[in-house]
């Protein structure tokens, strides 16, 4: 039973590029959360999404980033035009619905995003 | 001033100490979360609180819901239970999304 896989770890992209970062969910887990993790600082809140669905995207920044999660297939954020202030680590999680009693929130290991 | 807030910010010990990090939040939780980082690594759930106490091995979570204050306890501790913990909580006004505290840098030397 894989855990939430993220890819790619790492990420390059020159200013002006897109950056397309995957998120596939636990099995079984219906709700994928996007949080950012900027360089000496603390982890904000960014989207979350249902399969189809965004349910809340008070965290994203208004324009150049985008996500979705589609019905096949892992969830996308995508950050258009890259500048050197989106270098940070971006993690994923997931969880079941949120009203199941006691439900886990998982985590993936990050996409570490290197503008240049 | 920060919804949640976390002390100390660093925290360094001897191997065998005892440790407790400290969790504080101002605003009505449905649920509060402890996670571990390690340097340049992913994010690990460690415990998942809305009342009470909750312990796994050398850890122990606690919460009191009336003082708005939890604590993360590590028994024994080792060089390699060295990473950052971070304090999250589910808002009741947010749903199901987490608000970070900045974290505590744990360094235990041997």
């Amino acid at each position: 039973n894989a855990g939430v896989m993220q890819n790619p770890r790492h990420l390059v992209r020159r200013r002006g590029q897109e950056a397309r970062l995957r998120c596939s969910p636990m099995k079984g887990h219906s709700h994928v959360y996007w949080y950012r993790q900027l360089p000496e600082e603390g982890l904000k809140f960014m989207v979350y999404l249902q399969k189809e669905n965004i349910i809340d995207e008070s965290g994203m920044p208004k324009e150049r980033f985008s996500a979705e999660f589609p019905k096949e297939g892992p969830s996308i954020l995508r950050i258009q035009q890259v500048v050197r202030g989106d270098s940070a680590a971006y993690f994923c999680a997931s969880s079941p619905h949120y009203r199941y009693l006691g439900y886990g929130y998982t985590f993936g290991s990050g996409t570490r995003l290197t503008v240049v | 001033k920060n919804e949640v807030e976390q002390s100390p910010q660093n925290l360094t010990a001897q191997e065998g100490e005892f440790i407790t990090i400290n969790c504080s939040y101002s605003v009505g939780i449905s649920a509060l979360h402890w996670l571990q980082q390690h340097p340049g690594g992913g994010i690990v759930s460690l415990f998942m609180l809305s009342s009470g106490k909750k312990k796994h091995g050398r850890l122990i979570a606690t919460i009191n819901i009336q003082e708005k204050h939890s604590s993360l306890h590590i028994t024994a501790s080792h060089p390699r239970d060295s990473a950052v913990y971070i304090c999250a909580v589910r808002l009741r006004t947010s749903g199901s999304r987490l608000t970070f505290g900045e974290g505590t840098q744990l360094t235990v030397n041997p």
